[in-house]
């Protein structure tokens, strides 16, 4: 059964500072990988989706990165804001169309 | 853009009443997805569908039920409310995909429910 971890659960960096947000699943035969932002009381919005078939993916100040041998994905946030606030999640699509979550890290950035 | 809308933000129900989540999307989408999301659990998926009048169980079905009708609508009812089933409830479409891009497509989530069952 696919599990997926992210460490730590919370963060907290002063503005300005680069932020390193980390995912782990135990099964390597994925198809993607996205990640997600959400803020309090809200629904989940895609950042960036990496297919299996690629290494990273960029979109302004974020990158992802994803390592399907070794079940690792990284999401970069380059001179984080305080409006970068928020908790990120990361789910992997297996077989079955279905995704399977991690359970998020809190991002708290200083102003 | 897509667009994923949820019928109600908070939604107070008593033990034992029926409740009927609505979830809409205006993208052709044929997949839709519902999740639930607790504290320390994380998002765990209920139900989810393929295609109008199809539906295939998810990580916790027990105590709920599905219905598409219509492909742009996916249903979520909990048949008798209980406590336990207090969450916050998001929606999400996807496309299909094609051959070995099937699931290759992100998904998209509605703004979510916040069910409380006193």
């Amino acid at each position: 059964k696919q599990e997926v971890t992210q460490i730590p659960a919370a963060l907290s960096v002063p503005e300005g500072e680069n932020l390193v947000l980390n995912c782990s699943f135990t099964d390597s035969a994925i198809y993607n990988l996205q990640w997600f932002r959400q803020d309090p009381g809200k629904g989940l919005t895609s950042l960036l989706l990496i297919q299996s078939s690629q290494r990273e993916q960029t979109s302004g100040r974020l990158n992802a990165s994803l390592d399907k041998s070794s079940g690792r994905s990284t999401l970069y946030i380059a001179a984080s804001q305080p409006g970068d606030s928020a908790t990120y999640l990361c789910a992997v699509k297996a077989a079955g169309n279905k995704l399977t979550f991690g359970g998020g890290t809190r991002v708290l950035v200083k102003p | 853009d897509v667009k994923v809308t949820q019928s109600s933000r908070y939604l107070v129900k008593r033990t034992g009443e029926k409740v009927f989540l609505e979830c809409v999307q205006d993208m052709d989408h044929e997949n839709m997805f519902w999740y639930r999301q607790d504290p320390g659990l994380g998002l765990r998926l209920i139900y989810f569908s393929y295609d109008v009048k199809m539906k295939e169980k998810g990580d916790i079905p027990e105590g709920y039920s599905v219905s598409r009708e219509k492909k742009e609508r996916f249903s979520l009812i909990l048949e008798s409310a209980s406590t336990n089933q207090t969450s916050m409830y998001l929606c999400a479409s996807s496309p299909p995909g094609q051959g070995s891009f099937r699931s290759s497509y992100e998904q998209y989530f509605g703004p979510g429910t916040r069910l409380t069952v006193t």
